[in-house]
């Protein structure tokens, strides 16, 4: 039981490539959310699923795109990397209680650097 | 929509002293409330969490939390800080399914403990 992994766990970008991290789950559960976390900034919305075939935008979208086509993975795609997406990637799944996101469970996290 | 406030984004504490994290949220429903810890190098884990049970919330590790309405807050606690409490803590709020089911962390709060 690996609960939620991410892949790959370091990358190195040049300004214009393109690349997929993949998040993994084996929990079964709907809600799933894409952050980055940047020094002093905390943890920051990416995008999210509240279940399969479904994707909404969070607080920072904007240079990324996700799918969700199978339950147990959600993709976040960097169509042309810049280096102001340098950070930390962290997908995250959530229980559902009474209607709402619940508990989530974090992956390891995925280091970006853009250069 | 959602927000929480961590007042203080630094905390200093000497061992064997009280913690106290502070955190205030708005919302129009009644909240589901979390902290989460963050240990250097690390993805987040659990501490603990309200969903409209008791108001006084138990965590793991010695921490603790209240919820009080009326302040709108939910303040986190530990009577005797320990060196390995060292770590960043986040206060999320968990939206209802009217505001997109998203959770919204606070900007998170770096404890420092000193010997």
């Amino acid at each position: 039981n690996a609960g939620v992994t991410q892949t790959p766990k370091f990358r190195v970008l040049k300004t214009g490539q393109s690349m997929t991290l993949l998040c993994a789950q084996d929990m079964n559960h709907e809600y799933m959310y894409w952050y980055r976390q940047d020094p002093g900034m905390g943890l920051r919305l990416i995008h999210y699923s509240v279940g399969e075939g479904t994707t909404a935008k969070g607080e920072v979208p904007d240079g990324y795109n996700v799918s969700r086509l199978k339950k147990q993975n959600f993709l976040l795609g960097l169509e042309s990397a810049a280096p102001s997406q340098t950070s930390v990637y962290f997908c995250a799944v959530a229980t559902e209680w009474r209607g709402r996101p619940g508990e989530q469970f974090f992956g390891p996290g995925t280091r970006l650097t853009v250069l | 929509a959602q927000s929480v406030t961590q007042l203080g984004s630094h905390v200093s504490v000497s061992e064997g002293t009280p913690v106290l994290l502070r955190c205030n949220y708005s919302s129009s429903v009644p909240p589901y409330l979390f902290w989460y810890v963050q240990y250097p190098n690390q993805g987040l884990q659990l501490l603990l969490k309200y969903t409209s049970a008791a108001t006084l919330v138990k965590g793991i590790n010695g921490f603790e939390a209240e919820f009080k309405k009326s302040e709108t807050s939910f303040h986190l606690t530990k009577p005797s800080a320990h060196m390995s409490d060292a770590a960043e803590y986040f206060c999320v709020v968990s939206d209802d399914r009217a505001a997109g089911n998203k959770l919204t962390f606070g900007g998170g709060t770096r404890v420092l403990v000193k010997p």
